[in-house]
């Protein structure tokens, strides 16, 4: 069964710092990668995916992640983190093995704070 | 265009007592799903759908049933309710495949 890690409850950055949020997966076959986001008292939004290609993917808001193989690894980074960013992140894997549907797996959720 | 809504908001039930969280989506969606938001366990999946008629389990399935008669709606049922089941609900869709899942603004159940 797939199963998404992240290992960071809480990370903190200075703003206009460079930040990134850590996320690593386990699959059968190919994996379908997403990160959400979770403001206050709000559902959950799409930032951004990855399928298939470029190993590099941008997304809403100035976010973009690195998806490697190897390390079974897909963090979010963005260059320059606002006060705005501050939020529960989330990243999802769907497994792909071939055949069938599979479900969207989620982890447990890194809360970033941005520090003015 | 609606996208996933979720009804109640708000709800608070006794022990024992049962009731029916509503899930629709105008968006013409295959894939179905119902997750629970518990601080520090992140979102675990309850149940899920494929298409109409067909469901599965997903991680925390217990205390909880779903049907899928029509592509646009999800209820889910709890039938008998407990304290453990007090949480933050979200329903979610999307397409079949490589797409990202649209979700509803929650139901926020407490159990006393």
């Amino acid at each position: 069964a797939q199963s998404v890690a992240q290992p960071e409850d809480q990370v903190n950055v200075a703003e206009g710092n460079p930040l990134t949020v850590k996320c690593t997966y386990s699959v059968s076959g190919n994996p379908y990668l997403f990160w959400y986001v979770q403001y206050p008292n709000r559902g959950l939004q799409f930032l951004l995916k990855y399928i298939t290609g470029d190993n590099l993917v941008k997304g809403s808001y100035g976010f973009e992640a690195e998806f490697n193989k190897s390390q079974t690894s897909f963090h979010l980074k963005k260059p320059s983190a606002l006060v705005s960013d501050s939020a529960l992140y989330f990243c999802a894997v769907r497994d792909m093995p071939g055949s069938g549907n599979t479900p969207l797996v989620f982890g447990k959720g890194t809360r970033l704070s941005v520090i003015a | 265009n609606a996208g996933v809504t979720q009804t109640p908001k708000f709800q608070v039930l006794k022990t024992g007592q049962s009731m029916t969280l509503q899930c629709a989506q105008d968006m013409n969606h295959e894939y179905m799903s119902w997750y629970r938001q518990d601080p520090g366990m992140g979102l675990r999946l309850i149940h899920y759908s494929v298409g109409a008629g067909i469901t599965d389990q997903g991680e925390v399935p217990n205390g909880y049933n779903v049907s899928r008669s029509t592509t646009e709606d999800f209820p889910l049922r709890l039938l008998s309710a407990a304290p453990s089941q007090t949480s933050v609900y979200f329903c979610a869709s999307s397409y079949a495949g490589p797409y990202e899942q649209y979700f509803g603004p929650g139901t926020r159940l407490t159990v006393t």
